[in-house]
């Protein structure tokens, strides 16, 4: 299956710094990737949809001056977490959709530990 | 309202025995319908896809879901379950409303937590 590339793995920064996660499709390229945020035992969810030389589509509740998603090739996107809080600590994974295809595939997951 | 429900929140089975794993979903129109795997602390791995076809789809690992139209279904089966098999299984369908193209949202399952007792 297709590869999703997400750099850092994990990322422990000081509380009001910010924090850049890349989601990279290793071998295909991707013009929507999907941004998620996990809870420990508990489902996605969708933060945000990233299509390539856009704007990214947020989710409701998703504040996106926090969440700033850029994604400026047909290979990366990034998510930065602008002013981290501990609230903030969490499971990100991202996922990206082939061009012709129909499924997603996702990246490893970044856990981002704020302190 | 498209939605998926996994009604399962936990499912125990023993090793070498079959293993179902269930997944409803309300969508409009023909659904897409995906199952993902979740191991501790990692991303998810595409299993399996239904998108048109036969109705029983084989997968990775030996997994395998069967479309049930008229029961808005898609199972996840294992006729022999391991030990390594233990771990978190999402089920998710394409949100039909999505811009068509690019915007491939999943709508998904809470997750059913699959253990496998040695």
């Amino acid at each position: 299956g297709a590869v999703v590339s997400q750099h850092p793995s994990r990322v422990i920064c000081k509380s009001g710094t910010s924090v850049k996660i890349e989601c990279r499709s290793l071998d295909f390229q991707a013009t929507t990737m999907f941004w998620y945020r996990q809870f420990p035992k508990q489902s996605l969810m969708l933060m945000a949809t990233s299509n390539e030389g856009s704007k990214a589509t947020y989710e409701q509740g998703v504040e996106k001056d926090k969440f700033l998603i850029n994604h400026a090739s047909l290979t990366l996107s990034t998510l930065t977490v602008t002013s981290a809080h501990p609230e903030d600590s969490s499971f990100y994974i991202c996922s990206a959709g082939t061009i012709s295809g129909n499924t997603i595939y996702f990246g490893e997951g970044s856990w981002l530990t704020v302190v | 309202a498209q939605s998926v429900a996994q009604p399962e929140d936990q499912v125990n089975v023993a090793e070498g025995n079959p293993l179902t794993v269930k997944c409803t979903y309300s969508v409009s129109g023909n659904p897409y319908l995906f199952w993902y795997v979740q191991y501790p602390n990692r991303g998810l791995q595409f299993l399996l896809k239904y998108i048109t076809g036969d109705n029983l789809v084989k997968g990775s690992y030996g997994f395998e879901a069967e479309f049930n139209k008229s029961q808005t279904s898609f199972h996840l089966k294992k006729p022999s379950a391991l030990v390594s098999d233990s771990a978190l299984y999402f089920c998710a369908v394409r949100d039909m409303t999505s811009n068509a193209g690019n915007n491939r949202k999943l709508i998904w399952g809470l997750g059913t937590s699959l253990a496998v007792n040695p």
